[in-house]
């Protein structure tokens, strides 16, 4: 099981804002929540992650809900390279496995 | 440069013919993952390594085999018990498992592996 959920696809306009969400409604108390996309026929790469405190980092900015059980990754403008296929996952305390669900693929429209 | 390395990029295997994946990393990380990746589809787990000499299944291990011998390399064996091995297929390392931030996850650039 993935234990995330997020929407199979999402839209948007070029620099415009993008909000994508993600339910992680059995997190734990310890469990990091990461964000990770994913261009064609390459391997994901490292956005951004967050534990409690919404984050900003140069790519994105994260926003935990207070009880954790959503989040929701922000791109402040987005751009025709940000078009590609966004994970959401948790590292999962209670055991070793890093679970990547499908994942939304986000277009951009120009 | 420090990173993960793949190879080969691109791999033709005829049916009942096992093949062997590699995936070499610089990083001195501890934990090594083994995804694969079916067209449209999210990643799935194969096994998992935290350290040198173990490694664990994922959840879609049948008819795939790991060794993990030294720290730097993880290399995957799709042998012919695996029915559909047509995919693309992913390693990850990570610093750092088990209890407390895993760190980032790092990726290679996959291996396309097509049976014929």
């Amino acid at each position: 099981d993935a234990k995330t959920t997020q929407p199979n696809s999402m839209e948007s306009n070029e620099e415009e804002p993008v909000h994508l969400p993600c339910n992680h409604s059995t997190i734990s108390g310890t469990d990091y929540i990461h964000w990770y996309r994913q261009l064609p026929s390459q391997g994901p790469e490292y956005v951004i992650h967050g534990l409690t405190s919404n984050v900003n980092n140069r790519m994105a900015s994260l926003a935990i809900a207070e009880d954790r059980k959503s989040s929701t990754l922000i791109l402040h403008r987005a751009t025709l390279r940000d078009a590609a296929v966004y994970y959401c996952i948790l590292t999962l305390n209670r055991d070793d496995k890093i679970i990547f669900g499908k994942g939304t693929r986000l277009h951009i429209l120009p | 440069d420090g990173g993960i390395t793949q190879s080969p990029k691109y791999l033709f295997r005829k049916e009942g013919q096992n093949v062997t994946l590699s995936c070499e990393q610089n990083l001195n990380h501890d934990a090594m993952y083994w995804y694969r990746q079916d067209p449209g589809q999210g990643l799935r787990l194969i096994y998992y390594s935290q350290i040198v000499n173990d490694f664990q299944k994922g959840d879609i291990a049948e008819g795939y085999s790991v060794s993990r011998e030294k720290k730097e390399s993880f290399p995957l064996t799709v042998t012919s018990a695996q029915k559909n091995p047509t995919a693309f297929y992913l390693c990850a390392s990570s610093p750092s498992t088990s209890g407390v931030f895993i760190g980032e996850l790092f990726f290679g650039e996959g291996s396309r592996l097509t049976v014929l």
